[in-house]
């Protein structure tokens, strides 16, 4: 059973550009949740995809995006990249409806210049 | 919101020795707290969790304790080893489909 799965592990970008990310959940979960996680700091919820839906959103500019797709995967999306976006990006999958318990994918490192 | 804190932010313990650390939380509706460790440059892992209608729960070596009234709760790990260096977060949501918000964390050590 494959558990939480991200790609890719490292990126580097610049100031100015745009990032996809990509998450495949824990086989039987439906719902994905994307967190930033900067150096020292624990996890930062940005948002929560479930039936395709985002369905909460954390304190983060729109600059910030999601999308689900029907297989239950996820990408995260950020534009106009700042140097502050570097960070570990984390997914989670979770199964909605049951108490919520979410499981980390490995991350991808970020990191703008 | 829910707002998690961690103290201390970091644990030094002597093998073989016990480590406890604790949590507190905001919000009163908060009912599931989760606990994760993370070794350097890996995922957090899922190592224990409580919900809001137990005040304690163990695993093994590991335990969590939850107090309601205080709003704080406590993990607890047993017979330390140094594989169980690494840093711990907190956690508290406010119930299924919630987002789970996390404390610092904690760096605790264990000294061979």
């Amino acid at each position: 059973d494959a558990g939480v799965t991200q790609s890719p592990t490292h990126l580097i970008k610049t100031r100015g550009q745009q990032v996809t990310l990509r998450c495949s959940p824990k086989s039987g979960h439906d719902t994905v949740s994307w967190y930033q996680q900067a150096l020292g700091q624990g996890p930062q919820f940005i948002f929560q995809y479930y039936e395709e839906e985002e369905r909460q959103r954390g304190n983060f500019p729109d600059r910030f995006s999601g999308h689900q797709f029907p297989n239950y995967s996820s990408e995260l999306n950020v534009n106009a990249l700042l140097l502050g976006d570097s960070a570990l990006y984390l997914c989670a999958s979770s199964l909605s409806g049951i108490w919520n318990e979410q499981f980390f994918g490995p991350g991808t490192r970020l990191t703008v210049l | 919101g829910e707002n998690v804190e961690q103290h201390p932010s970091t644990l030094s313990v002597q093998e073989g020795d016990s480590a406890v650390i604790k949590c507190t939380y905001s919000d009163s509706a908060s009912n599931y707290f989760p606990w994760y460790k993370q070794e350097l440059g890996k995922r957090p892992q899922l190592i224990i969790d409580i919900r809001s209608n137990v005040g304690e729960k163990k695993d093994q070596r590991i335990a969590v304790t939850l107090n309601k009234t205080a709003k704080h709760f406590s993990l607890h790990i047993t017979e330390t080893q140094p594989e169980d260096s690494a840093v711990y977060f907190c956690a508290a949501n406010t119930g299924a489909n919630s987002k789970l918000t996390f404390g610092k964390g904690i760096t605790l050590s264990v000294r061979p």
